[in-house]
């Protein structure tokens, strides 16, 4: 069972349209964090979001953490060749706030 | 630069073999986490470590997998009698504190392949 689910698995766009991918769970997160990976290479940290509500922008990319605290939307505006990647959201369970749990990821393919 | 760095970039074995991965992290970075990435899934916790001493190991497959961080600094994920099933990318990150809230800096990742 995956703890952290995330949609779509796979999105190709055109560059220029928007977009938002979803992080879903049925369980309580303290925190959230999106990461991005390119191949060959580690996921390299984005955003990480705490509270309840929140919302954090970096330029084009705006995040969500859900009431609930239990899901996340990461949403692109305008999106660039540049944005092409695999997006991952990863949690920290509400009890253990020291192991970060990571989703499937969300291949992006923006198309020039 | 002074990031995360994994050795070997890759390594092919054979079934039954013993392999080795070793990981540096960022200097002064007391928490060090292993994650295995297989093709198509996000990465899957393995261990980790605050200091010298593992905080968690609940995610180690089998007790073919170990890790140690004798200083507390470079940390050695050792596999014994490898399957093809363990073919995948070990990542090794590492974070100022061990808290979910700091940044983990990973490096980029130990390609294993067993024939």
């Amino acid at each position: 069972t995956q703890l952290l689910e995330q949609s779509p698995q796979f999105l190709s766009i055109q560059e220029g349209e928007n977009l938002t991918v979803y992080c879903n769970s049925s369980s309580v997160f303290s925190s959230l964090q999106w990461y991005r990976q390119e191949p060959g290479e580690g996921p390299v940290l984005l955003v990480t979001v705490v509270t309840g509500g929140e919302v954090k922008k970096l330029k084009r990319l705006t995040f969500q953490f859900g009431d609930a605290r239990k899901d996340s939307s990461l949403h692109i505006t305008a999106a660039q060749p540049g944005d092409t990647g695999l997006y991952l959201c990863a949690g920290a369970l509400a009890n253990r706030d020291d192991k970060i749990i990571f989703g499937k990821g969300t291949r992006l393919h923006i198309l020039p | 630069g002074a990031g995360v760095s994994q050795t070997p970039s890759n390594k092919v074995t054979e079934k039954g073999k013993y392999v080795e991965l070793r990981c540096d992290p960022i200097s002064g970075h007391t928490a060090l986490y292993w994650y295995r990435q297989s093709l198509g899934q996000g990465p899957e916790f393995l261990i980790y470590f605050q200091g010298t001493g593992a905080a968690d190991d609940s995610g180690l497959p089998n007790d073919r997998f170990f890790a140690v961080r004798p200083e507390g600094s470079v940390s050695t994920l050792k596999i014994q009698r490898t399957e093809r099933g363990d073919s995948a990318v070990y990542l090794c990150a590492s974070s100022p504190w061990g808290n979910s809230y700091n940044e983990q800096f990973f490096g980029p990742g130990t390609r294993l392949t067993v024939l």
